[in-house]
């Protein structure tokens, strides 16, 4: 199975809050984080927190990290269509040759209606 | 700010043809990747590679191959292109602080 689950997608009317979920399997991973793709384009890092913390805040950005239950969540408050885009959550993952590689979750389409 | 560019945004190939991939960064990353993305499959790691000349397999390196001849540049061969290799591809370098990604604005390749 996946190493990183998330829902494929989600709808939310403009000006209300999104809030994007994630499970994750590896414990050890020391950073988590939340990438943004606009139609066209690459990822973008949005935001990431470090293991040893429960909530980060920036902005309208709030992620949530619950480790107990390896879970991890995007919230997005006062939703814009401007923030329509797909959402990949992804962990640090340690590899051959001592690099790191991140597992992305599939990605969940967020749809912004007005 | 990192910039991550990528040769083509649009490729068109005939099955059979050389397809090179080309992926240039300016950060003096050590680390590189080579992806593809499929609706409803996210990312697939294709090949990856942590220095000069050195390069691991990813999850699907079937069918593809890489070059890492200079630092900043890694390069994605596909030596006998098919149908089943249309797809985006996306390249990423590696940070150092968080050992966050950046990515390329990707190349979609239509082979026909």
């Amino acid at each position: 199975g996946e190493d990183v689950e998330q829902s494929l997608f989600l709808s939310v009317r403009e000006g209300d809050s999104s809030v994007i979920n994630c499970t994750y399997t590896d414990s050890s991973s020391t950073y988590l984080y939340w990438y943004k793709q606009e139609p066209g384009a690459g990822l973008q890092l949005l935001t990431y927190i470090f293991s040893n913390m429960d909530m980060k805040q920036d902005q309208r950005l709030t992620v949530l990290l619950n480790k107990k239950d390896k879970h991890l969540s995007l919230r997005i408050a006062d939703t814009q269509t401007g923030d329509s885009a797909i959402y990949f959550c992804a962990e640090r993952l340690h590899a051959s040759g001592g690099s790191y590689i991140p597992t992305f979750g599939r990605g969940t389409s967020l749809i912004v209606h007005p | 700010d990192v910039k991550v560019t990528q040769s083509s945004r649009y490729l068109v190939k005939r099955t059979g043809e050389k397809v090179f991939l080309e992926c240039v960064q300016d950060m003096d990353h050590e680390n590189m990747f080579w992806y593809r993305q499929d609706p409803g499959l996210g990312l697939r790691l294709i090949y990856f590679s942590y220095d000069v000349k050195m390069k691991e397999k990813g999850d699907i390196p079937e069918g593809y191959s890489v070059s890492r001849e200079k630092k900043e540049r890694f390069s994605l061969i596909l030596e006998s292109a098919s149908t089943n290799q249309t797809s985006m591809y996306l390249c990423a370098s590696r940070g150092t602080v968080r050992d966050e990604q950046y990515f390329g604005p990707g190349t979609r390749l239509t082979v026909t």
